[in-house]
């Protein structure tokens, strides 16, 4: 079946270290997309990425790193810079294309940090 | 700044009445929205989407109206049922720039028997 995933579902930390969260699918998707959303609040883009080894800052970057070596894998790295790191995260996946064309963005499950 | 916002942050409606949604949006270069439901705990699935040349559009029991002239977008739930119950959220793309989706808050939709 093709979709996204996310592993862990459920993922704690310690103040200081940092994690990596991983985002795989296998839709033959351009782009992916990571988002950050705290209980109550909208979604909003950390870092996307349009193609293999090219990335762009999203609205929240600061505090995140990411990679994009392989067409479907795009892991996040939370940083010990990340302030609040505490949220649930999403990655999600589209065609890439001139808008309005192709661009319903597929969701993973997300993935839930916790900094202890 | 521009954003993309929702009216009300929460919404009862009774099972099997219609429920309507809202959602204003300030850019009026956007082309092409989108609105996702959201469950507890998961990501978002896409229900529906919209072009900006068009008025209106149907899917299984839902409906989504886009009016330009006062930058609104609606989904309209029919017949609505418990497995509704999600947060529903409106997203624009905006064809200026890079192509990123703008979320707005979200609606919760709650169902009373």
């Amino acid at each position: 079946d093709g979709g996204i995933t996310q592993s862990p579902k459920y993922l704690f930390r310690k103040e200081g270290q940092n994690v990596t969260l991983s985002c795989e699918q296998n839709l033959n998707h351009d782009a992916m997309y990571w988002y950050r959303q705290d209980p109550g609040q909208g979604l909003r883009l950390i870092y996307y990425s349009q193609i293999v080894n090219d990335f762009q800052k999203g609205d929240i970057a600061e505090g995140y790193s990411v990679s994009r070596e392989k067409k479907e894998s795009f892991p996040l790295t939370v940083t010990s810079a990340q302030k609040n790191p505490t949220a649930f995260y999403l990655c999600a996946s589209s065609m890439a294309g001139p808008v309005p064309f192709n661009n319903e963005q597929f969701f993973g499950p997300g993935t839930r940090l916790t900094v202890l | 700044g521009e954003s993309v916002g929702l009216h009300l942050p929460t919404l009862s409606v009774q099972e099997g009445d219609n429920s309507i949604i809202n959602c204003a949006y300030s850019n009026s270069a956007s082309d092409y929205f989108i609105w996702y439901k959201q469950e507890s705990g998961k990501g978002p699935q896409f229900i529906i989407d919209i072009r900006s040349n068009m008025d209106k559009r149907q899917g299984q029991r839902v409906t989504v109206l886009l009016n330009k002239t006062v930058k609104h977008l609606s989904l309209q739930i029919a017949a609505t049922q418990p497995g509704d119950s999600a947060v529903y959220f409106c997203a624009e793309i905006r064809s200026q720039g890079a192509q990123k989706l703008v979320f707005g808050q979200g609606t919760r939709l709650t169902i009373n028997p």
